[in-house]
């Protein structure tokens, strides 16, 4: 079955440093990747789409220049948080359309930052 | 905007009772209603739903949509412990993207 892998798993980072999510699927190719934030006992909220070889997607009130999206394969999509601050702390999720042809139900095991 | 609604928030039951989880929505274009488990990390897939009236089951779990008056449930019977996680409904309309839902935190007490 379609498998995405993701990492780190978790990461502890200082207040202003930079950090990279990296998102991949592990058999299958991935024209669109997904990336959603969670804040604690709260639901996942789309940040962005990602489309190999274009421009990712914002939703509304994410930065891009704060949340720099790569999807420069198809089986790789990067999420780099910039300038990270405390309340950037939170459980990073990516998700790609799967080789099932069932669009974007395959999640990453999400990445848990937490800026000091 | 896609919106999806899930009640109850939270939930606590005794082993062997069944429950049922409600979410309604509202959208614009309507694709398809998934239902997902997730419990420490990311969620995992349980059912996908796209026409009304029709039961999907996986052993203990099952659900249904109703298209008509916008909303699906989720029947957990015969409850364990294990079955403990947050259950996620989310919504795939316009665009491909999902909307979920805050979630209904199911404990299952033995």
């Amino acid at each position: 079955g379609a498998v995405v892998s993701q990492h780190p798993s978790w990461v502890i980072c200082k207040s202003g440093t930079s950090v990279k999510i990296e998102c991949r699927s592990l058999d299958f190719q991935a024209t669109t990747m997904f990336w959603y934030r969670q804040f604690p006992k709260q639901s996942l909220m789309l940040m962005a789409t990602s489309n190999e070889g274009s421009k990712a997607t914002y939703e509304q009130g994410v930065e891009k220049d704060k949340f720099l999206i790569n999807h420069a394969s198809l089986t790789l999509s990067t999420l780099t948080v910039t300038s990270a601050h405390p309340e950037d702390s939170s459980f990073y999720i990516c998700s790609a359309d799967g080789s099932t042809g069932i669009y974007g139900y395959t999640f990453g095991s999400g990445t848990r930052l937490t800026v000091v | 905007e896609d919106k999806v609604v899930q009640s109850p928030l939270s939930l606590v039951v005794h082993e062997g009772d069944t429950v049922t989880l409600n979410c309604s929505y509202e959208v614009t274009n309507f694709r398809s209603l998934l239902w997902y488990k997730q419990e420490k990390k990311a969620p995992t897939f349980l059912f996908m739903l796209t026409s009304s009236g029709i039961e999907k089951k996986s052993g203990r779990l099952s659900s249904i949509l109703d298209k008509k008056e916008l909303f699906s449930i989720l029947n957990i019977t015969a409850t364990q412990t294990g079955d403990s996680a947050v259950y996620l409904c989310a919504l795939m309309g316009s665009g491909d993207k999902l909307t979920f839902g805050t979630g209904t935190r199911l404990a299952v007490r033995p």
